[in-house]
């Protein structure tokens, strides 16, 4: 089944400590991004990844950190979290990052404490 | 300043009723505009993508126009279903820079029976 895996789903952690949130799609996509979703704010573009290697800053990238070693995956990594990232957060992919269809993950809820 | 503005902000109809959604945006260059249907707590899922030429698409009972001369789309919906209850999202991608997004907050809509 062709889907974007996101994991965990849901995360409590602490102010400072360092956690990955992991995607993966099986689509063969090239175009990888990352959102946040927050109450009255809608969604806001994190960081995105035309292919593997390539990397650029969305909305919202402060205290954010991606990379794209390999097509399937782009990770979310958050160095040192503080409670304003706690959030609704979302990785989707598409084919080329053009006009077609994107196509989204779960979501992970993140609770920073 | 890119942005993307939608109105109402939330909308409540009666089941089997039509309603209109609209999307205003500022975004330059466009290269194409996109309306997601965002069911609770889950992933968007994608209704339509258009691009500059075209100014109407269709999916089932959605319908959205789009008039790049004066930056603003809508999305009809028809018939509505109870299902329909949901937000919707306009997504607006920049030309400039392929892969760039920016969202609207989008639009709340309760269908009652």
């Amino acid at each position: 089944e062709a889907q974007v895996t996101q994991n965990p789903r849901y995360l409590i952690t602490v102010t400072g400590k360092k956690l990955t949130v992991t995607c993966s799609q099986n689509m063969n996509h090239e175009y990888m991004s990352w959102y946040r979703q927050d109450p009255g704010l809608g969604l806001r573009q994190i960081y995105y990844s035309m292919n593997v290697e390539v990397t650029d800053k969305g909305d919202v990238p402060e205290g954010y950190k991606v990379s794209r070693k390999e097509k399937r995956n782009f990770p979310l990594i958050l160095e040192s979290p503080s409670p304003n990232q706690t959030s609704l957060y979302f990785c989707a992919s598409s084919y080329s990052g053009g006009a077609e269809t994107q196509y989204f993950g779960p979501g992970t809820r993140l609770l920073v404490l | 300043k890119n942005q993307v503005e939608q109105s109402p902000q939330s909308l409540i109809i009666l089941e089997g009723k039509n309603c209109t959604l609209q999307c205003n945006y500022t975004v330059s260059p466009f290269s194409n505009l996109r309306w997601y249907k965002q069911d609770t707590g889950r992933g968007p899922v994608s209704l339509t993508i258009m691009t500059f030429s075209e100014n109407t698409k269709s999916n089932g009972r959605y319908t959205a126009t789009l008039d790049a001369d004066t930056k603003q789309s809508s999305l009809h919906i028809t018939a509505s279903q109870l299902s329909d209850s949901a937000s919707y999202i306009c997504v607006v991608s920049d030309g400039s820079t392929l892969g760039r997004l920016y969202f609207g907050r989008g639009t709340q809509l309760t269908v009652w029976p």
